[in-house]
């Protein structure tokens, strides 16, 4: 089976740097994306690991490591729109997987 | 990308009732995936809806409660069947997509927000 664990939920600063950590378990998979939904809106891709590794968005980064079943989502320069649900979610096998999701806080 | 719409947005229901909820995408697309969330919670796949065929169901769900009409590439229906108020919670439209050519994505409906009294 596959199951994806986050942290429930994860307070910041503006401007600051946070990460949302990712851990998981299934038997196999093509990719780990990360995603974002605002209170009442729908979820917004950000970013996709089909390889170990770290890759760039803006201010977003994701980074995938298969050997540990290990990734996470780093915001940086973060700002008051930044406080969202984010959910990391396993793509592969005709279906999406999605963990529980992180809220995050931004406070000024 | 995919832009998808979805309708009704939001409905209130009397239990024992049903309601069809439509999701229309403005690109041919194989596959098209509905999801349930909860408020405050992750998604759940209720069901993979491909044209032609029968929807393939996730554990937990079953065609009696959830049926799912495909009769298009742009089109779907998931209908809620004899609701009662544990099926309040917000009904989402997907499907799969590439972001810059190589990043495998999922597009998602604005939502359908169903309350069941």
């Amino acid at each position: 089976g596959q199951s994806l664990e986050q942290p429930s939920e994860v307070t910041a600063v503006e401007g600051a740097i946070v990460q949302i950590n990712c851990t998981y378990q299934t038997s196999g998979f093509y990719g780990l994306s990360w995603y974002q939904q605002h209170d009442g809106g729908a979820p917004t891709f950000l970013s996709y690991n089909g390889l170990d590794g770290l890759e760039e968005t803006g201010r977003f980064s994701s980074f995938l490591s298969r050997s540990k079943g290990y990734s996470y989502l780093l915001l940086k320069e973060l700002q008051m729109k930044d406080s969202a649900s984010y959910f990391c979610a396993l793509q592969g096998g005709f279906k999406t997987i999605f963990g529980a999701g992180t809220r995050l806080f931004v406070k000024a | 990308s995919a832009v998808i719409s979805q309708k009704p947005s939001r409905d209130i229901c009397q239990r024992g009732t049903s309601l069809t909820i439509q999701c229309q995408v403005d690109s041919q697309v194989t596959m098209m995936f509905w999801y349930r969330q909860q408020p405050g919670q992750s998604l759940t796949l209720i069901a993979t809806a491909n044209q032609g065929s029968e929807a393939t169901y996730e554990s937990g769900f079953v065609i009696d409660k959830f049926p799912i009409s495909r009769p298009n590439l742009t089109f779907s229906t998931l209908t809620v069947s004899n609701m009662s108020p544990e099926d309040s919670s917000i009904y989402l439209c997907s499907v799969e997509g590439w972001e810059e050519g190589s990043q495998e994505t999922q597009y998602f409906g604005p939502g359908t927000r169903l309350l069941v009294l």
